[in-house]
């Protein structure tokens, strides 16, 4: 089951903050973030595991709720670089393989 | 820095031919995938290999595909009999262990168009 990503897209001033949401209807064993800027590949940011663990990029946080089955990415102080499409990707109890939402697309101004 | 590397970048084939998309993971990764990304839409996963044979598979990764590892390095997706829909990006990743320990490293892609 593909998870749910809210907002699709969001405008932001440099230095503005941002969240990006993202739900699965299944339970989740980890949730993976990853952005892509235009004609690239995917690059990792971070992985949230059940029970609470955390790896990923020092200015980017993000939260993980396992009871609601839902992860919100956290952007802070935006740079221009943070510009791309976000992608969550889940690991859930149906498909242990990562499956993506369909992406939030981010666009930071001067 | 050790990457995940695809060939050819970019391949036109014609409806009906058939096409081998090539990757070479990370050397001391164990896990290897197969994803798609229609222009603009989102990352669609197809297959997942480990130990030398499929661990996954999504319902687009039917007949017309199939995954192999030829020798030690190389990971490669065939397209038996190319259809117009199967115009994609195609990502190969790898990573070191399974999906909920760590990262998945993604190859540049191989833009495939089927005319």
């Amino acid at each position: 089951q593909q998870p749910v990503q809210s907002p699709q897209a969001v405008i932001l001033r440099e230095g503005e903050d941002a969240v990006i949401n993202c739900s699965s209807s299944k339970a989740l064993y980890s949730v993976h973030w990853y952005r892509q800027k235009h004609g690239e590949a995917p690059v990792f940011l971070m992985i949230l595991l059940k029970g609470g663990e955390q790896k990923g990029h020092e200015k980017i946080s993000a939260s993980f709720n396992e009871k609601k089955q839902q992860s919100s990415l956290y952007l802070t102080a935006s740079q221009l670089s943070y510009s791309g499409t976000y992608f969550c990707g889940t690991e859930g109890t149906g498909r242990r393989a990562l499956t993506f939402g369909s992406g939030t697309r981010l666009q930071v101004q001067p | 820095e050790p990457e995940v590397t695809q060939t050819p970048s970019h391949q036109v084939t014609q409806m009906g031919q058939e096409v081998i998309l090539r990757c070479v993971p990370i050397s001391n990764h164990l896990y290897f995938y197969w994803y798609r990304q229609i222009l603009g839409q989102k990352v669609e996963f197809l297959v997942s290999f480990y130990n030398n044979e499929i661990s996954e598979k999504s319902e687009i990764f039917d007949d017309q595909f199939s995954v192999e590892r030829p020798d030690g390095s190389n990971f490669t997706l065939k397209i038996r009999s190319t259809k117009l829909e199967d115009s994609a990006m195609y990502f190969c990743a790898s990573s070191r262990g399974f999906t909920n320990t760590g990262e998945l490293f993604f190859g540049e892609g191989s833009r495939l168009t089927v005319l």
